[in-house]
């Protein structure tokens, strides 16, 4: 069973701080990697694609991805209140899958003022 | 650009009865989803399309659930006795050709009792 998996939280950051979260997953032939962020009784929303190993930054965001090690990270630098959601990781699952994705659990983030 | 539409944005029925979920995806996307999202078993997928064909329904819960796309911008989740285990938060997303993102609707609640 191909998987991705991420710690739950709730993660609690202070307003400013830099927020860390945190994604593995276990198919090796994946190739596209995603962020969602997902604000309480919305829909998710794509923040981030990534594609190559290595960083990736748009405005306060970094991905990472590392695909020897089967990771990829985001990083959230001067968190704002605002950012307060759960993201979530999610995993093509390999070539020729036509674009199926595979979605962790997602970890809820507060950031606190 | 108008986003993902779907409908009813809220659905209460009582068992047995037969519900309807409606979909239009983005303009020029070849791609459609359709997931599930509860607090137990996170977004899990349903079904997907491409140019209007199911390409993998294996996610499809059971015989009672049923999906259709009569063409490209129209899509039909059906279920059909619901139970009260069907209650979830279905989300209809669509994506481009040649590229993994998915853009999600804002979805259906539903309840059955």
């Amino acid at each position: 069973q191909k998987e991705v998996e991420q710690n739950s939280g709730p993660l609690s950051v202070p307003e400013g701080a830099i927020a860390s979260l945190n994604c593995t997953y276990s198919d090796r032939g994946s190739q596209s990697f995603f962020w969602y962020r997902q604000y309480s009784g919305k829909s998710p929303e794509l923040i981030m694609s990534i594609y190559s190993n290595g960083d990736k930054e748009d405005g306060r965001f970094t991905a990472q991805l590392n695909k020897a090690s089967q990771y990829v990270s985001l990083l959230i630098r001067d968190s704002q209140p605002s950012d307060s959601a759960t993201y979530l990781c999610a995993v093509n699952i390999g070539e020729n899958q036509g674009g199926k994705l595979i979605f962790g659990q997602g970890t809820e983030l507060s950031v606190k003022p | 650009d108008a986003g993902v539409i779907q409908s009813p944005r809220h659905e209460v029925t009582e068992m047995g009865q037969e519900v309807t979920l409606r979909c239009k995806p983005i303009s020029g996307h070849d791609y459609l989803f359709w997931y599930r999202q509860t607090m137990m078993r996170g977004l899990e997928l349903l079904i997907y399309f491409n140019n209007n064909v199911p390409i993998d329904d294996s996610g499809m819960p059971e015989d009672r659930f049923s999906a259709k796309m009569p063409n490209a911008s129209f899509s039909t989740l059906k279920i059909q006795p619901s139970e009260p285990r069907d209650s979830a938060v279905y989300f209809c997303a669509s994506s481009p050709p040649d590229i993994d993102e998915q853009f999600f609707g804002p979805g259906t609640r539903l309840t059955v009792l």
